[in-house]
């Protein structure tokens, strides 16, 4: 069974720039969230989606956004890049369950570097 | 909101050593917990969860934790480590009604020598 597919895997973007990332989670898990892990804050999260819609929103700015289609797959964009905005982006996809969360899987990350 | 505290910011032990790493969370409501261990090189995985019932959990790799409500408190345990322990460990925290939602702790890094 493949693992959550985070791509792209490194990128470099310039101050005011904006990038999208792209995840696909495993077959069959229809809850897909977002977490940015930076040396200083740890594991911070951004949202996740469950059938195409956000179900929850961590404390970033506007700037910060997602999407989920059809197929769960999601896509999450930063617009206006700042150089604090420097980051590992994690995905993580779960089988969500009636009235608990099941495990998270994580893919390995999109490392972004704003300069 | 809820948040959760690693007190262990670096760990160095010798392999066989005893483990126990403390995690603390701040909710007033009902929580799932979790550990979560990052090996070099590797993606986040999990290591033991928390729902409801016995407060011991066993994981994988010979983990496990307690859970003592009455503390916030969820400390991992590992009764001898080895060189291949050596990785970052966080605890989250779900607080109950927010889907999928975890907060973690700033992780723990440990390092175990031969």
């Amino acid at each position: 069974k493949a693992g959550v597919t985070q791509t792209p895997r490194y990128l470099i973007k310039t101050r005011g720039q904006q990038v999208t990332l792209s995840c696909s989670p495993i077959s069959g898990h229809r809850s897909v969230s977002w977490y940015q892990q930076t040396p200083g804050q740890g594991l911070q999260f951004l949202f996740e989606y469950f059938s195409e819609t956000q179900r929850n929103k961590g404390n970033f700015p506007g700037r910060f956004s997602g999407r989920q289609f059809s197929n769960s797959r999601s896509e999450m964009n930063v617009s206006t890049l700042e150089l604090g905005d420097s980051a590992l982006y994690l995905c993580a996809s779960s089988f969500w369950t009636s009235g608990r969360p099941g495990e998270l899987f994580f893919g390995e990350g999109s490392r972004l570097t704003v300069l | 909101a809820q948040s959760v505290s690693q007190h262990n910011h670096h760990v160095i032990l010798s392999e066989a050593a005893s483990l126990e790493l403390g995690c603390n969370y701040s909710y007033g409501g009902t929580v799932n917990l979790f550990w979560y261990v990052q090996y070099p090189g590797q993606h986040l995985q999990l290591l033991l969860k928390y729902f409801s019932g016995d407060p011991l959990v066993k994981g994988i790799k010979g983990f496990e934790a307690e859970f003592i409500k009455s503390k916030f408190s969820f400390n991992l345990r590992k009764p001898s480590v080895q060189w291949s322990d050596t990785a970052e460990y966080f605890c989250a925290v779900n607080a109950t009604g927010t889907a999928s939602k975890l907060t973690f702790g700033t992780g723990t890094r440990l390092q175990v020598t031969l």
